[in-house]
């Protein structure tokens, strides 16, 4: 069976230090991954999303980015963060939509506080 | 306007009670549509996807109104493990991937 795995799970970092969220599936070929953020109060929003190695968009203009090393790992980084980083950080995996299952798996999440 | 709104509630219910979440949605072109549940400081996860014809699994109904660009969700007999946030999610189009838009959700708070 898939799995999706997210770390760390909590961390408080100071404005302007470096980030690094790793997220891991295992249990399957080329996933679809992505990267969410949930901020207080507000929807889920979707940062990144990437089809396969190497290959990431992004969806909106930010501090961040992502990267996807192999096939079943995908990155998000900042250099410097700001405290509107703040918020609960999610990945996902999609198989492709043309397998009939257009479901998103999330892992468990990354916690992240600016002070 | 929104891509996805909802109601974001609290709704608060007693054990027992049948309680209606609504959702809108704007893009006439959206593909698919679901529902998620999220526990407290937890993932969210897939409750069910709704079906252009409405759907039903155990004391959870779906339905899907293209025409009014509308979604429902009912639940029977609540019970306090449903307790949670329930996020109305749409596909918007084609593609290769699973660019799914996520309402902020509705809160359920089932009291014994």
């Amino acid at each position: 069976s898939q799995t999706i795995h997210q770390w760390p799970a909590t961390l408080v970092q100071p404005v302007g230090s470096p980030l690094s969220l790793e997220c891991t599936v295992e249990g399957t070929s080329n996933p679809n991954l992505y990267w969410y953020r949930q901020a207080a109060g507000r929807g889920l929003q979707l940062l990144f999303y990437s089809v396969g190695i190497g290959q990431i968009s992004s969806e909106v203009p930010q501090n961040l980015s992502a990267s996807r090393p192999q096939d079943r790992q995908f990155i998000l980084s900042s250099k410097k963060l700001l405290l509107s980083d703040s918020g609960f950080y999610l990945c996902a995996w999609s198989v492709f939509p043309g397998s009939g299952a257009n479901v998103l798996t999330f892992g468990a999440g990354s916690r992240l506080t600016v002070l | 306007r929104k891509e996805v709104e909802q109601d974001p509630g609290p709704f608060n219910v007693p054990e027992g009670a049948t309680v209606a979440f609504n959702c809108t949605y704007s893009n006439s072109a959206s593909q698919s549509f679901f529902w998620y549940r999220q526990d407290c400081r937890k993932e969210p996860k897939l409750l069910m996807s709704v079906y252009s014809s409405g759907n039903e699994d155990g004391r959870f109904t779906a339905q899907l109104n293209r025409a009014s660009q509308y979604i429902s969700l009912l639940i029977r007999d609540s019970k306090l493990s449903d307790s949670a946030t329930y996020l109305c999610v749409v596909k918007p189009g084609g593609g290769a991937t699973n660019k799914l838009i996520f309402g902020t959700g509705t809160l359920l708070a089932v009291q014994p």
